[in-house]
């Protein structure tokens, strides 16, 4: 599976947009990109995925360039509650693989 | 539709013990994956279990077992308990498994003494 590269850490504060870019340079021809969400303590939640172009749901935006070799997940209006860890996962769409998950990136959001 | 539920959600063992996690997966999913959370390692890939035959195994010694019944219900088996097994296990189902959309339980805590 293709080798992802995402921030350890971000900031922002109440109301504001984070965007949260994930690099994965070796990205295959028939890899989908998946995100996921992980509160303390909890199993990891699945946000969105993607293959191409922008894929939206009432969640989060996943913006995904030409090249593919990066993608960007957008929270719109982030709350406290948006407080978590935030997986980028790359791989194809199919049964018989499994997850791999990488570091996260830990967003906190701020009052 | 109820979720993914695992039993026990917490669980302490002395090293040398061997231990039994549950899972019983969402309604009609046919596909369980478990996976280990350590602060060290991250989340790592167990196995997959699909229609009760294992379809996918990580790279963990074979002290970690499991398997899956006819109800799609599954167990996880750790033998010969190490200090370094304590961690988060969870377990995630879906229809057809895979990298597709999984859905994950609470997960249960093993702390080996």
């Amino acid at each position: 599976l293709a080798k992802t590269t995402q921030p350890i850490s971000m900031d922002s504060y109440e109301g504001q947009e984070v965007n949260i870019t994930c690099s994965h340079n070796n990205i295959a021809t028939n890899d989908y990109i998946t995100w996921y969400q992980q509160f303390p303590s909890q199993g990891p939640r699945f946000i969105i995925q993607g293959y191409k172009t922008k894929v939206t749901n009432e969640v989060a935006s996943l913006f995904i360039p030409a090249d593919r070799k990066s993608s960007t997940l957008s929270l719109p209006r982030v709350s406290l509650s948006d407080t978590a860890v935030y997986y980028c996962l790359v791989g194809p769409n199919n049964a018989g693989n499994m997850l791999t998950f990488g570091g996260g990136t830990r967003l906190m959001v701020k009052p | 539709k109820a979720g993914v539920t695992q039993t026990p959600r917490y669980l302490i063992k002395t090293r040398g013990q061997q231990v039994t996690l549950s899972c019983s997966p969402i309604s009609g999913h046919r596909s369980v994956s478990w996976y280990q959370q350590t602060p060290g390692q991250g989340l790592q890939f167990l196995f997959e279990y699909f229609s009760e035959t294992q379809r996918n195994k990580g790279n963990f010694p074979g002290r970690f077992s499991g398997r899956q019944f006819s109800n799609s219900r599954s167990e996880m088996n750790v033998s010969t308990l190490e200090l370094g097994d304590s961690a988060l296990y969870l377990c995630a189902s879906s229809f057809r498994g895979g990298t597709g959309e999984q859905y994950f339980g609470p997960g249960t805590r093993l702390t080996v003494t």
